[in-house]
């Protein structure tokens, strides 16, 4: 149980367009899911956290307007990196958790993003 | 702002070797710690946890005590298999790891050879 996949797991794009990844709990309802973002040989970076039904929290220096997220049911969000760019070039990964105060993160085996 | 930092590896091992990897963090308050696995072409799982000082969490053979007075949560394995070979990612929550995100180290990647 509690598994959280990622479409697509591969994407490659030309510079100027636009890229949405979907995030979906499989078997249950995510009141909260998180996306982080990992350049090569580094840690795993959190971007914005994302609750249904409301606006995306994102982190200081993420621009929202870059990267914008939808939590639009409890088992699926998707971030759009619009307008990408080389430097967007990256691996997304979401996750999700189960209820409120609920402390454990169950993660999507992320998205790999080119731009050429 | 809270920080993690864990051995660079690649760290390479024979099977049935004793494993540590170390992760020192920096944070305010009284954090919650953990230790997820991340298996080739996987997502990350949770491998274990601790929420306050002086606790031991353990889950498949890995044991990791949380050291407030040295700041450490290292990783540790008596005796590894070729199994557990994949990418170790320290991380803290400053809310228990529920309600925020995680702060992760840079990962370790472990390879056990037969």
């Amino acid at each position: 149980g509690a598994v959280v996949s990622q479409h697509p797991s591969r994407v490659i794009c030309k510079s100027g367009t636009s890229v949405k990844i979907e995030c979906r709990s499989l078997d249950f309802q995510a009141t909260t899911m998180f996306w982080y973002r990992q350049f090569p040989k580094q840690s795993l970076m959190l971007m914005a956290t994302s609750n249904e039904g409301s606006k995306a929290t994102y982190e200081q220096g993420v621009e929202k307007d870059k990267f914008l997220i939808n939590h639009a049911s409890l088992t699926l969000s998707t971030l759009t990196v619009t307008s990408a760019h080389p430097e967007d070039s990256s691996f997304y990964i979401c996750s999700a958790i189960l209820a409120a105060g609920y402390n454990e993160q169950f993660f999507g085996p992320g998205t790999r993003l080119t731009v050429l | 702002g809270d920080s993690v930092t864990q051995m660079e590896g690649p760290v390479t091992l024979s099977e049935e070797a004793f494993l540590t990897i170390n992760c020192t963090y920096t944070a305010t308050g009284y954090p919650s710690l953990f230790w997820y696995v991340q298996y080739p072409g996987e997502g990350l799982q949770l491998l274990l946890k601790a929420t306050k000082a002086d606790d031991k969490g353990s889950n498949k053979g890995f044991e990791a005590t949380y050291r407030k007075e040295t700041t450490s949560f290292h990783l540790e394995k008596g005796s590894v298999q070729v199994s557990d070979s994949a990418v170790y990612f320290c991380a803290l929550s400053d809310s228990g790891g529920g309600a925020d995100g995680l702060t992760f180290g840079k990962g370790t990647h472990l390879i056990i050879q037969p």
